[in-house]
């Protein structure tokens, strides 16, 4: 059975500042992953996925992120954080032949602050 | 808005009444998954439909709990008899076909709160 940590329930940040959000999975088989973002009031959208091929991962928006197979790990970053960045940030993963099955972190709450 | 709606977006029962929430995927859209978020977790799945049949149940509860997905209309998700660990935001996602490579479409979700 796969599950998925993010020890970081808060991150504040000022803005303009780096940010990183952490994220440790287990699973004894092969995995997408993902991290999904929501902003206040709305559903959840996909902001990024690793499926294969090249382990960093870009959103349109300035976030990357890095699968790291040895340290299970597929943390999301951005060098510089606006105020709009302010959202739940959910990590996720998923078996391949079952990719609508997504195992969800418990989420980060980024708080980017003037 | 095309996206995915659900309703109602707040909701209160008492314990043993039913709850029943309504999800309409976006347009083109004929697969639609529940997943349920108690508070301070992260979201689960339950369960997956296509149209008028159910093709995954796997993390739906045993008793009590129940999903359609009709031929007209939205998808509901019925929970009879709540209780209050029922308490939760229970969101539907959509996707155009079943490949979706992980990516959904999620709605805002339903706040179920049970006295």
């Amino acid at each position: 059975a796969q599950s998925v940590t993010q020890l970081d329930s808060q991150v504040p940040v000022f803005e303009e500042a780096p940010v990183e959000l952490r994220c440790n999975y287990s699973s004894s088989v092969s995995v997408y992953l993902f991290w999904y973002v929501q902003y206040p009031n709305q559903g959840l959208q996909l902001l990024l996925k690793y499926l294969s091929g090249s382990t960093l991962v870009e959103s349109i928006n300035g976030f990357e992120a890095e699968f790291n197979k040895s340290q299970t790990s597929f943390h999301l970053r951005k060098p510089s954080v606006h105020i709009s960045d302010t959202a739940e940030y959910f990590c996720a993963v998923s078996e391949m032949d079952s990719s609508y099955k997504l195992i969800f972190g418990s989420g980060t709450r980024l708080l980017v602050r003037p | 808005n095309a996206g995915v709606m659900q309703n109602p977006r707040h909701l209160v029962r008492r314990r043993g009444q039913e709850a029943r929430l309504r999800c309409s995927p976006m347009k083109g859209h004929s697969h639609v998954y529940w997943y349920r978020q108690l508070p301070e977790e992260g979201l689960k799945f339950m369960v997956y439909l296509q149209k008028e049949n159910i093709i995954d149940e796997s993390g739906m509860p045993k008793e009590r709990f129940s999903a359609e997905f009709p031929k007209e209309g939205p998808s509901i998700l019925r929970i009879q008899q709540v209780v209050r660990g029922d308490s939760a935001a229970y969101f539907c996602a959509s996707s155009r076909t079943s490949e979706t490579t992980g990516e959904l479409f999620f709605g805002e979700g339903s706040r179920l709160t049970v006295l």
